[in-house]
């Protein structure tokens, strides 16, 4: 079993709908939260960044954590035709020791039908 | 306008040759990252550095991939001899980690994407 889940989807929506992306992960300690999004043929990018449980919001998009449940998703709002990318979910254990490997899941691949 | 450099950007060889990545990470950074996608696995971390240091590379073959930072400004990754099985993008991404902050931010290159005919 890997250590973060995340369905491949592809995932297509119409334009304007909202979008929900989700992960679980099973170790516990993770404490660093990620999202990630990759356009076609280019390196990941950070969507944003969350610090234990909690939400945190950035204009369209809103990520939330449930540590109690092993579980993270990134929210967008009024999406976008150019939101069609593959979202990548990312957690790491520590931010400064040797434990702080940033573990990817697998990726989503999301479309957006204008 | 700072970013990470990767080379080659394309390769394709035989199996049994020798196939080196070369990356360059963002000055002043001081953590790198190899990483492997693909269509079924994903994004699979191979090695990680800080400070030039490795502190992971659990997720390497060991008998055939080696990864080095000869100094600050170049990172390798080296596969000897190469196999089919290890067609993917190969990815190098740089972060600057400092107790007490840290945004899990790094910052990607544009891969180089590998085939082993």
């Amino acid at each position: 079993q890997k250590e973060v889940e995340q369905d491949p989807g592809p995932l297509s929506v119409p334009e304007g709908a909202i979008v929900s992306l989700n992960c679980t992960y099973s170790n516990s300690a993770f404490q660093y939260f990620m999202w990630y999004r990759q356009y076609s043929r280019k390196g990941p990018e950070l969507l944003m960044y969350t610090y234990s449980s909690g939400n945190k919001e950035d204009g369209r998009f809103t990520a939330q954590v449930d540590k109690s449940s092993k579980y993270i998703s990134l929210f967008i709002r009024d999406s976008q035709p150019s939101d069609s990318a593959t979202y990548l979910c990312a957690m790491s254990l520590s931010g400064y020791s040797s434990a702080s490997k940033i573990i990817f899941g697998s990726g989503t691949r999301l479309s957006i039908r204008p | 306008d700072a970013r990470v450099t990767q080379t080659p950007r394309h390769k394709v060889t035989e199996m049994g040759q020798e196939v080196t990545m070369r990356c360059q990470p963002i000055l002043g950074h001081n953590t790198v990252f190899w990483y492997r996608q693909t269509m079924m696995q994903g994004l699979e971390l191979l090695a990680y550095f800080r400070n030039r240091a490795p502190l992971d590379d659990s997720g390497m073959p060991k008998d055939r991939f080696s990864a080095e930072m000869p100094d600050a400004t170049l990172a390798t990754l080296k596969i000897q001899p190469s196999e089919p099985r290890d067609s993917a993008v190969y990815f190098c991404a740089s972060g600057l980690v400092r107790e007490g902050l840290w945004t899990g931010e790094l910052f990607f290159g544009e891969g180089s994407r590998l085939t082993v005919l």
